[in-house]
């Protein structure tokens, strides 16, 4: 089956402007989660979206934010740009069934540079 | 989720054994233990996961102490392809949600 999809893969941007970033989960998989990773603070986690709720949230200001919608796609959006905000954005999803581990399928990711 | 410890770097030879070890001293009884690797210019990808017993797969084995504060990552015949970095992660299975805490994991080396 499909894997997870990102799109788009690489995408500069100026600072000040505002971003929307795109993730197709894996065929009936609910949950979609948001990750970014710099060279600095490594990877981090953004936000969980499970059946178009956020179900958990990072620590990450108020102008990274998200959505899913009822066919389980997500976008993430980044107003404001800074130039700290350049970074791999990487999208996994999950079945994530209560009280069942399951494993978290990650997409190639979004490399986003802000100038 | 609970934290994790692992070393920063290791070295293998190509296709000797690799042994990946990970301290959860803090580990809480819902806590699966995970394992992922990032390839280069690649996202994360899972690599095994246990609760208690060892486990194992097509890509490598999990072994547990005992007492499950450390586990160790088992890679039986290292190639060029495995280098990547190696990250231990505990996962809460009463929260069903997606989040993953990633720390600094492992970068493995291979030497051909």
């Amino acid at each position: 089956k499909a894997g997870v999809t990102q799109t788009p893969r690489y995408l500069i941007k100026t600072r000040g402007q505002q971003v929307t970033l795109s993730c197709s989960p894996i065929s009936g998989h609910r949950s979609v989660s948001w990750y970014q990773q710099t060279p600095g603070q490594g990877l981090q986690f953004l936000f969980e979206y499970f059946s178009e709720t956020q179900r958990n949230k990072g620590n990450f200001p108020g102008r990274f934010s998200g959505r899913q919608f009822s066919n389980s796609r997500s976008e993430m959006n980044v107003s404001t740009l800074e130039l700290g905000d350049s970074a791999l954005y990487l999208c996994a999803s999950s079945l994530a069934v209560r009280g069942y581990d399951t494993e978290a399928f990650f997409g190639q990711g979004t490399r986003l540079t802000v100038v | 989720d609970a934290k994790t410890t692992q070393p920063n770097s290791m070295e293998s030879n190509e296709e000797e054994p690799v042994h990946l070890p990970c301290n959860h001293s803090t580990i809480s009884g819902t806590d699966y233990i995970h394992w992922y690797r990032q390839l280069p210019s690649q996202g994360p990808e899972y690599v095994i996961h246990g609760l208690t017993s060892n486990v194992n797969n097509r890509m490598a084995s999990l072994a547990i102490a005992e007492d499950r504060k450390s586990s160790t990552l088992i890679l039986h015949r290292a190639t060029l392809r495995d280098a990547a970095v190696y990250y231990c992660i505990l996962r809460d299975v009463e929260n069903a949600g997606n989040m993953l805490t990633f720390g600094g994991g492992t970068r493995l080396m291979v030497k051909p």
